[in-house]
């Protein structure tokens, strides 16, 4: 399984954009990368994910490296209701096991 | 729609006692994942359904913890003689299949033993 790195927290403006990195260096060649965020009280939800092609939708946007090392989630204009934690997983469709392996995430803060 | 349900929303048992935690998928949702949330930690995975047929309990810390499935709907986590150890968020989730969709949680019941 790929081990990834993330900031322990960050902080950011209402309305203003949103950059949370992830590294992922041990990635191998079929992982996608998932986002999931955590509510405070709330089960995690799933974001977006990627395999090698940026990716947008409606919450957010997921760059990815040309080496697939890191990837950053974008968040275009930061709300209060983002403040969560932001979770970055590989998930190998193709392996035996399905379930997600989460690490300690980031807590993300939005100052009003 | 609905999303998935996980009951009761709090649990308090005493240590030793038997508890029963119950999860109503998303309908149609052929794969159901337990995971178990320890406090300030992401989630980690205890075990995983398709249909009703229990095909990864790698997860489970021991032979006290008990999963079920049995028409392939409604899921069961039980444990057996709590420990305070066992004091933790259990989350559940669905997914139309196990490769590539993503997994719809519930809030998960908050397991208190004292």
């Amino acid at each position: 399984d790929a081990k990834t790195t993330q900031p322990n927290s960050m902080e950011s403006n209402e309305e203003e954009p949103v950059h949370l990195p992830c590294n992922h260096s041990t990635i191998s060649g079929t992982d996608y990368i998932h986002w999931y965020r955590q509510l405070p009280s709330q089960g995690p939800e799933y974001v977006i994910h990627g395999l090698t092609s940026n990716v947008n939708n409606r919450m957010a946007s997921l760059a990815i490296a040309e080496d697939r090392k890191s990837s950053t989630l974008i968040l275009h204009r930061a709300t209060l209701r983002d403040a969560a934690v932001y979770y970055c997983i590989p998930t190998n469709y193709g392996g035996s096991q399905g379930n997600l392996i989460f690490g300690k995430g980031t807590k993300l803060s939005v100052k009003p | 729609g609905a999303g998935v349900s996980q009951s009761p929303r709090y649990k308090v048992a005493k240590r030793g006692q038997d508890v029963a935690l119950r999860c109503d998928p998303i309908s149609g949702h052929v794969s159901l994942f337990w995971y178990q949330q320890a406090l300030g930690q992401g989630p980690e995975f205890l075990t995983y359904f398709q249909n009703e047929a229990q095909l990864d309990k790698s997860g489970l810390p021991s032979d006290r913890f008990f999963a079920e499935r049995p028409e392939g709907s409604v899921s069961t986590l039980k444990i057996q003689r709590t420990q305070q150890e066992d004091s933790a968020v259990y989350l559940c989730a669905s997914s139309l299949d196990r490769v590539g969709q993503p997994q719809h949680f519930g809030d998960g019941t908050r397991l208190s033993i004292l």
